[in-house]
């Protein structure tokens, strides 16, 4: 199953872009690559997804390299409320890692 | 979008004690899977179920049933629960599931609040 690569801690200050990364090395041609984020231990939150453009929505945009291998996850102003763990799925789109716990500080 | 209810929120059991878990979507969506969360290992899944009397074993099936009588509801039992199932558990559901593998869509989930399970 294909896995993904993410640094387990980041800090963001508040109001400032957080770019979170992925390496997803052994993700299929046809696989999605989707973002959530975990709040506490709140039920994971969808973020975002993309297969091979860059996309954007009201919570963040997502760029995938051109060889897909790959992808990061843009906050573009950190606010306090987006402190959460993130995660990263490309390729076994049911295989959630440890993700990334973003810190965004006052 | 979807709602997703589980119930109950919390519970401390015994073990042996048999227990169920329910969630109940407010849709008429094929898809729905349950995973637990345990410190260092991240979501991992259970079972799911691609429709009504359709169910499959996910990674961590052992200890655990499910049913699908009818769309809306998937509900999670331990028969007989034991101390190394205390975790944290989400129902999931995918409003417009497009196969396993995803290879003709995406395949975004939304996950009910959880469920905080210890077994004494």
């Amino acid at each position: 199953d294909a896995k993904t690569t993410q640094p387990p801690s980041m800090d963001c200050a508040e109001g400032r872009a957080a770019n979170l990364p992925c390496n997803h090395s052994t993700i299929s041609g046809n696989e999605y690559v989707y973002w959530y984020r975990q709040i506490h231990s709140q039920g994971p939150q969808y973020i975002i997804h993309g297969l091979k453009n860059n996309e954007t929505n009201e919570m963040a945009s997502l760029i995938i390299t051109e060889d897909r291998k790959s992808s990061t996850l843009i906050l573009p102003h950190a606010t306090l409320r987006d402190t959460a763990v993130y995660y990263c799925i490309g390729g076994n789109q049911f295989y959630f890692g440890t993700g990334t716990s973003l810190t965004v500080i006052p | 979008e979807a709602q997703v209810t589980q119930n109950p929120r919390y519970l401390i059991t015994v073990t042996g004690k048999k227990l169920t878990v329910t969630c109940s979507q407010n849709m008429n969506h094929e898809y729905m899977s349950w995973y637990r969360q345990d410190p260092g290992l991240g979501l991992r899944q259970i079972y799911y179920s691609m429709n009504v009397e359709v169910t499959d074993k996910g990674d961590v099936p052992e200890g655990y049933k499910v049913s699908r009588k009818e769309k809306r509801n998937f509900p999670l039992i331990l028969e007989s629960p034991s101390p190394n199932q205390t975790s944290l558990y989400f129902c999931a559901v995918i409003p417009v599931f497009s196969g396993v593998g995803g290879d003709r869509g995406p395949n975004e989930q939304f996950f009910g609040p959880g469920t905080r399970l210890t077994v004494l």
